[in-house]
């Protein structure tokens, strides 16, 4: 069965820093890998999705992720925080069949000033 | 284009009152799914349907917990009689239907956060 794990539970981070949110899968096919943002009250936003290809993926409002096959992981990288980037961060893996999201337990940003 | 609507954004009941929440997915997508997230973790999926069927419901706990998608569009996620452990933000999301060899985008609404007293 998939498995995806988010070593970080909290993450604090002064604006204007660099930020970097591991995510580490388990999956014996070829993966198909989502980050997700979560901010307080809302729903999840797709940020970024790998499905193949480039292993560098760009997505929306600054961020990106590689994929290390070797390393089983899907980190997700921004080089410059902004305070509207507080929220909940979630890495996903897809099961190709019955196309099953499953989630880690996410990353919880706090950004200060 | 609309995203995906979920209403309500809020419930507050207590236990062993029946609950609904309704959902309607973003238009043209044919499958829907149902996930649960309780606090401080991702979310899991309970059901997931296309079209009106629903395809993989294995992990729906069906002595309280009941779903329907009668016209394929729309869909209604029931508990009956609630309990304390089913305090939880309830997501809805939808997608194009996959096939084998595709894969496809999963859509997230804002959710209805239930709280059982």
């Amino acid at each position: 069965a998939q498995s995806v794990t988010q070593p970080d539970i909290h993450i604090t981070v002064s604006e204007g820093a660099s930020l970097e949110l591991r995510c580490n899968y388990s999956y014996g096919a070829t993966p198909y890998l989502f980050w997700y943002v979560q901010s307080p009250g809302q729903g999840l936003q797709l940020l970024l999705k790998y499905f193949s290809g480039d292993t560098l993926v760009q997505g929306i409002k600054g961020f990106e992720a590689e994929f290390k096959r070797s390393q089983s992981s899907f980190n997700l990288r921004k080089p410059s925080v902004h305070w509207s980037d507080a929220a909940e961060y979630f890495c996903a893996v897809l099961k190709a069949a019955g196309n099953k999201l499953t989630f880690g337990g996410g990353t919880r940003v706090l950004v200060k000033p | 284009e609309a995203g995906v609507v979920q209403s309500p954004r809020y419930k507050i009941i207590e236990k062993k009152q029946p609950v609904a929440f309704w959902c309607n997915p973003i238009s043209g997508h044919n499958t829907l799914y149902w996930y649960r997230q309780n606090l401080g973790q991702g979310p899991e999926l309970l059901i997931r349907y296309e079209n009106e069927e629903a395809v993989d419901d294995s992990q729906l706990p069906k002595d309280r917990f009941s779903a329907e998608r009668l016209k394929g569009v729309d869909s209604t996620l029931k508990i009956q009689p609630a309990e304390l452990g089913d305090s939880a933000v309830y997501l809805c999301a939808s997608s194009l239907a996959p096939s084998r060899d595709t894969q496809e985008t999963q859509y997230f609404g804002p959710g209805t956060r239930l709280l059982v007293l």
